[in-house]
């Protein structure tokens, strides 16, 4: 079993729709919770971070964790056709862990 | 500012092959990392350095090999290529920002080698 599962999708969604998207982790040490992005033919870019649980928000972005639950998700409100990418999560158990452990990515597309 | 840049994009090779991946970053940062990424599979770490030289193995290291030998540049070899080495390889190099609970270890990758292994 894979420490971090994310499902692949795809996921097509119509401009303007709201975009979930979630992992679930296996282990229990990890702190910070981090979502890139990676358009097609392009390396992943960080998107946004979290520690711990909760939520964060990045003007159309949401990031939330809850670790009672091993469960991480983040959506994306108004989406547009330029948030068409693939995401990917990623998590590690302490700051200087240069080990992250990354799911394997959910592909979107928004429809305009 | 270039960041991270790889070279080459693409490759084809023959099985028993051998080539370099060269990574460079401008960035100064200390930590560099080799990534290979599979349909389905995500990002597994194949090495990664945490300074000049110095390397560690990662997840998916056997067939493959690294040097650090100058802080910006991380080289990653394969000496006898195999199709199951056939993957998109990105380079990524990383900083600490914030501290404590407002930390994180932010990754910067490169665009990534397609590479081809008949």
């Amino acid at each position: 079993q894979k420490e971090v599962e994310q499902d692949p999708g795809p996921l097509s969604v119509p401009e303007g729709a709201i975009v979930s998207l979630n992992c679930t982790y296996s282990n229990s040490a990890f702190q910070y919770f981090m979502w890139y992005r990676q358009y097609s033919r392009k390396g992943p870019e960080l998107l946004m971070y979290t520690y711990s649980s909760g939520n964060k928000e990045d003007g159309r972005f949401t990031a939330q964790v809850d670790k009672s639950s091993k469960y991480i998700s983040l959506f994306i409100r108004d989406s547009q056709p330029s948030d068409s990418a693939t995401y990917l999560c990623a998590m590690s158990s302490n700051l200087n862990d240069y080990k992250l452990s990354f799911g394997a990515g959910t592909t979107v597309t928004v429809r305009a | 500012n270039a960041g991270v840049t790889q070279t080459p994009k693409f490759r084809v090779l023959k099985t028993g092959q051998s080539m370099t991946l060269l990574c460079a970053q401008d960035m100064n940062h200390e930590y560099m990392y080799w990534y290979r990424q599979d349909p389905g599979m995500g990002l597994r770490l194949i090495h990664y350095s945490v300074g000049e030289g110095t390397t560690a193995k990662g997840e998916v290291p056997d067939g493959y090999n690294v040097s650090r030998l100058k802080k910006q540049n991380f080289l990653l070899g394969l000496e006898s290529a195999a199709p199951s080495q056939t993957s998109v390889y990105f380079c990524a190099s990383s900083y600490s920002i914030g501290q404590g609970s407002s930390g994180a270890n932010v990754l910067t990758f490169g665009a990534g080698s397609r590479l081809t292994v008949l």
